[in-house]
């Protein structure tokens, strides 16, 4: 089946710096990927879409300047948060289909969890 | 637009007791149903879905039967084990490569 690869899956950095979380197809294409957060006990949050060769769909709330999107191929998009502070701990899970399976089955990396100290 | 809701947890129930968690949906058209599991530390996995109404969906014991008529998506698993201790979601999508929509999640807890 269709596998979703997620790097890193823990990072700790300091307040101010930028982190970047990069999601891979693996196997498959993938023009579209999308990034969910999720905060401690609670569901996910689709932040944005990200689409190959084009730029991301945010959702509305989410701020583009701060969580910048690349999908620069057809197996990987990337996620910087940009200046981070505490409030940007979360968990970070990208997704993908391969559309050449079962329709409309997304497969989810294992996420990224960042703690901003 | 679309969503989904499902009971709120935590549930806890004892080793080989009977497992119902409610899920119901609000959303246009057709849609694909889904339940995801997440165990502690890790992503979402695939539990089981159901893409037209009627059908059921099952998986390591779980099942989850499409209803139409309700919105519903109930998940059932006649005799939990410790090992399913998780969090499970439910969730849809529409027709097309579009996001999954989700509920809350539920907890569970399964003691020995």
């Amino acid at each position: 089946g269709a596998v979703v690869s997620q790097h890193p899956s823990r990072v700790i950095c300091k307040s101010g710096t930028s982190v970047k979380i990069e999601c891979r197809s693996l196997d498959f294409q993938a023009t579209t990927m999308f990034w969910y957060r999720q905060f401690p006990k609670q569901s996910l949050m689709l932040m944005a879409t990200s689409n190959e060769g084009s730029k991301a769909t945010y959702e509305q709330g989410v701020e583009k300047d701060k969580f910048l999107i690349n999908h620069a191929s057809l197996t990987l998009s990337t996620l910087t948060v940009t200046s981070a502070h505490p409030e940007d701990s979360s968990f970070y899970i990208c997704s993908a289909r391969d559309l050449s399976l079962e329709a409309n089955v997304l497969t989810f990396g294992a996420g990224s969890r960042l703690t901003v100290l | 637009g679309n969503s989904v809701t499902q009971m709120e947890g935590p549930v806890t129930l004892s080793e080989e007791a009977f497992l119902t968690i409610n899920c119901t949906y609000t959303a246009t058209g057709y849609p694909s149903l889904f339940w995801y599991v997440q165990y502690p530390g890790e992503g979402l996995q695939l539990l089981l879905k159901a893409t037209k109404a009627d059908d059921k969906g099952s998986n390591k014991g779980f099942e989850a039967t499409y209803r139409k008529e309700t919105t519903s998506f109930h998940l059932e698993k006649g005799s939990v084990q410790v090992s399913d201790s998780a969090v499970y979601f439910c969730a849809l999508s529409s027709s097309g490569n579009t996001p999954l929509v989700f509920g809350k999640g539920t907890r569970l807890s399964v003691i020995a």
